[in-house]
C-alpha cells in the first residue's frame, strides 16, 4: 500500500532562516508524483510544488525547493528565507497508479515562523 | 484563489440529518474530487468523477454519495450524520485524471 510519513508534528524558525520539512513515502509504482501543500489558519490547501518519479532535476517555485532523493524515497521541502507568512500546516501528498488519481496525504507538519 | 468554489462555508446541523455539499470546479476541469479532513483521521480521499462519470472510491462510507453533473459541478449528499461526520470537506479539480489537483476552500461540517 502507498504511504506517506512526516515525521515532525511541529517545526519552529525564525524569520529569514532555511527549514527543511521531512517526508517519506512508501509505493511499488515506478510512475508517480509527490506533491506540497500548505494549509493556513483559514484552512484552504495552497498546492505549493511538485515533483515527478522520473523528474531528473528537483522541482523549484520561487522559496520553494523540493529535495528529491528517490533511492531513499525521500521528498522533503525546503523553504528558504522563511517569512511570518509561512506560518501554516504543511502537507506531502503522493499520487500513484495503485491508488488512481487520488492524492494520499501524511500527517502534516505545522510549521512556526517567529520574528 | 484556485478558481474552486464550494457552498456553504459552514454547516451546522444534527445527528441523523442529511446534508448536500456543493463543488464547482476551476472552469475547464473535467475530474472532481472530495476530501474529509477530520482530527483523527488526517486527509482522507472519499471519491472521484470524471465528466460525470465516477472514477474511483476511497474510504466513502455507505451513508455518504455524490454525484457529477453535465456541468461539471458536484454534489457531496451525507445522510444519517453522526458526530464523527463532523470534518472539512474539501473539493478539488484538475483538467485531468493525472493533473495538478486544486482545491476549493472547503465546508466545515459541525454535527451536533
Amino acid at each position: 500500500a502507498q504511504k506517506i510519513t512526516q515525521t515532525q508534528p511541529g517545526m519552529f524558525v525564525q524569520e529569514k532562516e532555511a527549514v527543511t520539512l521531512d517526508c517519506t513515502y512508501d509505493t511499488s509504482d515506478q510512475s508517480y508524483g509527490l506533491f506540497w501543500y500548505k494549509q493556513p489558519s483559514s484552512g484552504e490547501m495552497i498546492f505549493l510544488i511538485y515533483q515527478g518519479s522520473y523528474d531528473e532535476q528537483n522541482a523549484t517555485e520561487g522559496r520553494y525547493s523540493l529535495n528529491f532523493q528517490k533511492a531513499r524515497k525521500s521528498a522533503n521541502l525546503v523553504i528558504s528565507a522563511s517569512q511570518l507568512g509561512d506560518s501554516a500546516m504543511y502537507f506531502c501528498a503522493m499520487k500513484g497508479h495503485q491508488a488512481g488519481t487520488a492524492l494520499i496525504f501524511g500527517k502534516g507538519t505545522t510549521l512556526s515562523v517567529s520574528s | 484563489d484556485s478558481g474552486v468554489t464550494q457552498t456553504p462555508k459552514h454547516l451546522i446541523t444534527a445527528t441523523g440529518q442529511r446534508v448536500t455539499l456543493r463543488c464547482s470546479p476551476r472552469s475547464g476541469d473535467l475530474s472532481v474530487y472530495w476530501y474529509q479532513q477530520s482530527l483523527d483521521q488526517g486527509l482522507q480521499f472519499l471519491i472521484h468523477y470524471y465528466n460525470g462519470e465516477e472514477r474511483a472510491k476511497g474510504n466513502i462510507l455507505e451513508r455518504f454519495s455524490a454525484q457529477q453533473f453535465p456541468d461539471l459541478h458536484s454534489e457531496l449528499n451525507l445522510s444519517s450524520l453522526e458526530l464523527g461526520d463532523s470534518a472539512l470537506y474539501f473539493c478539488a479539480s484538475s483538467p485531468v485524471p493525472a493533473g495538478e489537483q486544486f482545491f476549493g476552500p472547503g465546508t466545515r461540517l459541525t454535527v451536533l
